[in-house]
């Protein structure tokens, strides 16, 4: 299976920061990654996929980038519902994996 | 609106037998793949299974290779999981989830390029999610 690391587990940011998170794959997934957003007792709610492609409605401020193993997702300028649990996804393998999450919390 | 409602989930023993059902409104069910995804108690998100539009390919994860059963019934925008020789890691919550279909032309980071990629095990809906819980 492929293996997905995200970094860093946790963070705490304030109101207007740029924030990132990184993902990595334990080998070579192309442009096949996607974000989640998960809060509290939610379902996951998809970010961007294909990498780079904002989802419809989700706020300009989040993009992601990336090729190969390495990948990011940023929050230009975070915002107070930005609170909670990120996930990294690939689909390159028909096996699917996501990353262990990072916590995101606002100072 | 497109909505998923899982249900079935409830306290079993180990080794017992369950079956998750999700029943999809407001969209063409039969147009997409669908999947479970499972969370244990205040762990992350691991895929569990996938099936293709017309049921025909099925995936599973090695965890639960050869215990669970993901099926659809497109007649009645129902998707399915059975799930056998239930373990106590096997207790999360469960989220059907529905792919995206076909492909999208990007241009990736750092190219010019367009590309056509498949967008089909990219999920941009999900259930609520029903509780499984397996202990004695």
């Amino acid at each position: 299976d492929i293996q997905m690391t995200q970094s860093p587990s946790s963070l705490s940011a304030s109101v207007g920061d740029r924030v990132i998170i990184t993902c990595r794959a334990s080998q070579s997934v192309g442009h096949y990654v996607n974000w989640y957003q998960q809060k509290p007792g939610k379902a996951p709610k998809l970010l961007i996929y294909l990498t780079s492609s904002l989802q419809s409605g989700v706020p300009l401020r989040f993009s992601g980038t990336g090729s190969g193993t390495d990948f990011t997702l940023a929050i230009s300028s975070l915002q107070p519902e930005d609170f909670g649990t990120y996930y990294c996804q690939q689909t390159y393998s028909t096996l699917l994996t996501f990353g262990q999450g990072t916590r995101l919390e606002i100072k | 609106e497109v909505q998923l409602l899982e249900s079935g989930g409830r306290l079993v023993r180990p080794g017992g037998s369950l079956r998750l059902s999700c029943g999809a409104s407001g969209i063409t069910f039969a147009a997409f793949g669908m999947s479970w995804v499972r969370q244990a108690p205040g762990k992350g998100l691991e895929w569990v299974s996938g099936i293709s539009e017309t049921g025909h390919s099925t995936y599973y994860a090695d965890s639960v290779k050869d215990r669970f059963t993901i099926s659809r019934d497109n007649s009645k925008n129902t998707l399915y999981l059975q799930m056998r020789s239930l373990r106590v890691e096997d207790t999360a919550t469960y989220y059907c989830a529905k792919a995206m279909s076909g492909s999208v032309v990007v241009v990736p980071p750092g190219s010019d390029t367009p590309q056509s990629l498949t967008v089909a095990n990219t999920f941009d809906y999900w259930g609520q999610g029903t509780l499984v819980t397996v202990s004695s």
